[in-house]
């Protein structure tokens, strides 16, 4: 099974700043790897699929790089609605998540 | 517009068979491509992918769960059933069904529906 590793698993920031949240794979997942933001609550949302590519709706602030077993999901400039935790899923072998990162006011 | 919608028991008592069922519109299950597949998240705890149906009827699993779990479609009621055996205190969790993208993401998703196992 491929694991996901993502870091930081919590981080504490300001309206403005700007953001980056790192998925490692346990191995290689090319280019198959999802970005999901997720409030209290609330169902994930999808942001980011096949490692770069921006979901419909989803601000442009939001951008995902990387391939292989290394992703990044940057949030350029923080808005208060971004506050929130994020997942990582690779559906290159069957599936997995990552154990999420919670992103916080600072 | 896709829309899915969760439903089922929200007690189950241990050892029983736990069957929830998603109940989806605004796309057809036997369309070329189309996945449904289910998630669960414990309270507080990180999202848990359980498995995936294709319009096939091609079917992938957990590995963690696959003696225990059975996914299912009825394209004629455009549902998707979860069928997990044997429940224990650890299956309580937040149970998502959602819609495959053709990126291979969940693009919708369910509301959610909270199952508690307990005696």
């Amino acid at each position: 099974d491929i694991q996901l590793t993502q870091s930081p698993s919590s981080l504490a920031a300001s309206v403005g700043d700007r953001v980056t949240i790192t998925c490692r794979a346990s191995q290689t997942v090319s280019v198959y790897l999802h970005w999901y933001q997720q409030k209290p609550g609330r169902a994930p949302k999808l942001l980011i699929y096949a490692a770069s590519t921006l979901q419909t709706g989803v601000p442009s602030r939001f951008s995902g790089s990387g391939s292989g077993t290394d992703f990044t999901l940057t949030i350029r400039s923080l808005q208060p609605e971004d506050f929130a935790s994020y997942f990582c899923q690779q559906t290159y072998s069957a599936s997995s998540f990552g154990q999420g990162t919670q992103v916080e006011i600072k | 517009q896709i829309t899915l919608r969760e439903s089922g028991p929200t007690l189950v008592k241990p050892t029983q068979t736990l069957t929830l069922t998603c109940t989806f519109s605004g796309f057809s299950l036997s369309s070329s491509g189309v996945g449904v597949g289910w998630i669960r998240q414990p309270p507080g705890k990180a999202l848990e992918w359980l498995g995936l149906i294709y319009w096939d009827d091609d079917k992938r699993y957990s590995s963690s769960l696959k003696s225990r779990l059975t996914i299912t479609k009825d394209t004629s009621k455009d549902q998707v059933v979860l069928t997990l055996t044997n429940v224990a205190p650890v299956d309580t969790a937040t149970y998502y069904c959602a819609h495959r993208n053709m990126g291979d993401a969940f693009d919708v998703w369910g509301q959610g529906t909270m199952v508690t196992v307990s005696s």
